[in-house]
Order: structure tokens, then sequence, then C-alpha cells
């Protein structure tokens, strides 16, 4: 089946250092892949989208890239801050427009 | 101000009695559709709609309907509702010049089924 799928596990770094998010998919050919970010019982916020003829997307501290050899995204934060601390999620959305998210990875940003 | 609202934001019901969970966008966009989110799952797609009067199956549609008949509103229907069916819901729509994007999402709606 087509899956999404993130480190379910949190990732917890300094603040000032860079955090790395992987997303990686399988039987699925997504035309973009987005990120989004979640603060706890709150809906996802709209990041960043990359297409699959894209290699890198920047916005301001973000950086988006994709790998469509490697089936994989990864998602960077640098100059990480407390205020960072979040879960990020991984989406992608293929040709017939039906969009899958990957479960999310918490990041948590220690001063 | 540019938004998705969802009704209710609570609710706690129990099994076999119909709800109804209002969702509408006032950003004139023709893209909408709901997730249901679950701890460890993630977000799944319930139904989406590219235009009035077209939905479609997202990856879980089984025990919801949905309707498009006015493009700012999409609500979602549980005929009848079962405790499986507890969870977080989030509707969302997106920009039809941007061939459905960027996805702006409601607050959601907590239900509990007894």
């Amino acid at each position: 089946s087509q899956k999404i799928e993130q480190n379910s596990e949190a990732l917890n770094i300094q603040e000032g250092k860079t955090a790395t998010l992987t997303c990686n998919y399988t039987n699925y050919s997504p035309a973009y892949l987005q990120w989004y970010r979640q603060d706890p019982g709150r809906g996802p916020v709209f990041l960043l989208l990359i297409r699959e003829n894209e290699k890198e997307k920047r916005k301001e501290r973000l950086k988006v890239t994709f790998d469509t050899t490697l089936k994989q995204s990864l998602f960077h934060i640098t100059a990480s801050q407390p205020a960072d601390s979040a879960t990020y999620l991984c989406a992608g959305m293929d040709s017939s427009y039906k969009l899958i998210f990957g479960s999310g990875t918490r990041l948590l940003v220690r001063p | 101000e540019a938004q998705v609202t969802q009704n209710p934001r609570y609710l706690i019901t129990v099994t076999g009695k119909k709800l109804t969970v209002t969702c509408s966008q006032n950003m004139n966009h023709e893209y909408m559709s709901w997730y249901r989110q679950d701890p460890g799952l993630g977000l799944r797609q319930i139904y989406y709609s590219m235009n009035v009067e077209v939905t479609d199956k997202g990856d879980v549609p089984e025990g919801y309907k949905v309707s498009r008949k006015e493009k700012r509103n999409f609500p979602l229907i549980l005929e009848s509702p079962s405790p499986n069916q507890t969870s977080l819901y989030f509707c969302a729509s997106s920009s039809p010049g941007l061939a459905r994007d960027e996805q702006f999402f409601g607050p959601g709606t907590r239900l509990t089924v007894l």
C-alpha cells in the first residue's frame, strides 16, 4: 500500500543546532511533497512545498529536499529555537489528488 | 479573516446516533477534504472534493458520508457512529490557483462515541 513514513521517535536537539527530519515514501509517486507544523490540539499549518522536479527549496530558516531516487525528503530547520518545538508532518499528493500524510515527527528544542 | 471553520469543536455522542460535523471556508477554494487523526496513525484522508458536486473517497471512507452542494461548505456525516470513529477530525481546503497545493486546516473537532 502507499505509505509516507516519518521517524516516530522524537528528535531532541540543543537550541542553535540544525534539526533534520526525514520523510520516506513507498509504493507511491508523489508529484510533490508538503511539510506542515502541528502544535498540540491545533490544525496543521503549511510550511513548504517541493515538486518532484525540484531538488531543494528554502524559506527563511527552513530547507527541504526531494530525492526521487532515494524516495526521500529531508526537512531542515537551521539555528533552531525552542519555539520550533512541535510535530512536523510530511504529506504527498499524486496525480489522483489524494493526499497522504506521514504520522509526524515530534521536535523538541532545548534552551 | 481567511479561515476554515468547523462545528462543533467537541462532541460526545452514543453509538448509532446520526451526527453532522460542518466545515466552511471563506477563501473560494475548490478543493476541500476531511481527515481523521489518531495517535500513531497520523492524518488519514476520509473524503475529498475537487469542486461542487464532485466527491471522492480517501483512504478511510467507511462509515462516513459527505456532500458538496455549495463551494464553501463540506459537511461530514456519520449516519450510525461507532466507538472506532472516536477521533480528532480536521477539515481542510486549498486554493484553486495553486492546484490544491497548500492545505488550510480548520481547528479540529474532537469526537467521542460511547
